[in-house]
């Protein structure tokens, strides 16, 4: 089974709309970490946000939020206001602490396209 | 500087040849991954190094192999390419210790810090 799912491959947006990619995962540990890359075109795998299985409040970084709902195991990215920029591939990934490992496990990627 | 790098960032190859890839990080990280991206897979996990004397299996081993010639240092090889093995190939370091707490998921994190690729074509 998969510990990350990214249902949708691909999405599109209208520019200065706000727009959420969905990503649910799997995981039996209490300790547990999330987190969203950007892959542009040009490949560079780029860092957006961290959500920790013990924070009470949703992370955001800029435009950036994620909507972690722990009971449903979902960690949505939500782009607020998209920009052209804003095209890309987005990579959930999932870090667990069970057993001292912390290798992340990633999901296959949501294209999502910007529209003018 | 690029705090990771790989080179080549592009190679073209035979069937049958072997290839090195190679990964250098100024981070003074001490994790360091081997991924391979496809289309519509994901990254997916080859190898991974917690220090220079471990080297760990990742998800898809077969047909790889590595070395961590030093903490900076950390090479994936493929002995006889294939044309399967055609691929995005990603070099990622990150930090052994979360920064604050000790255990993940309390809001401190270690994001993974990725190299920009290497593109490989089997033909």
């Amino acid at each position: 089974a998969q510990k990350i799912t990214q249902t949708q491959p691909g999405m599109f947006v209208q520019e200065k709309e706000a727009v959420t990619l969905d990503c649910t995962y799997d995981t039996s540990d209490q300790s547990y970490g999330l987190f969203w890359y950007k892959q542009p075109s040009s490949g560079e795998m780029i860092f957006l946000i961290y959500q920790g299985s013990y924070d009470e409040q949703n992370a955001t970084e800029g435009r950036y939020s994620l909507n972690f709902q722990k009971a449903r195991k979902s960690a949505n990215l939500v782009i607020s206001a998209s920009q052209l920029g804003d095209s890309a591939m987005y990579f959930c990934a999932m870090r667990e602490g069970g057993g001292g490992s912390y290798i992340p496990t990633f999901g296959r990627g949501t294209s999502l396209i910007v529209h003018p | 500087d690029a705090d990771v790098t790989q080179t080549p960032r592009n190679r073209i190859t035979k069937t049958g040849k072997r290839i090195m890839l190679e990964c250098s990080q100024t981070k003074g990280h001490d994790r360091m991954y081997w991924y391979r991206q496809d289309p519509g897979l994901g990254l997916r996990l080859i190898y991974y190094s917690f220090d220079v004397k471990d080297i760990n299996k990742g998800e898809i081993s077969d047909g790889y192999s590595v070395s961590r010639q030093a903490q900076a240092k950390f090479s994936l090889s493929l002995e006889s390419a294939i044309p399967n093995q055609t691929a995005l190939y990603f070099c990622a370091t990150s930090d052994l210790r979360l920064p604050s707490g000790s255990l993940e998921g309390l809001g401190s994190y270690n994001e993974q810090f990725f190299g920009p690729g290497t593109r490989l074509t089997v033909l």
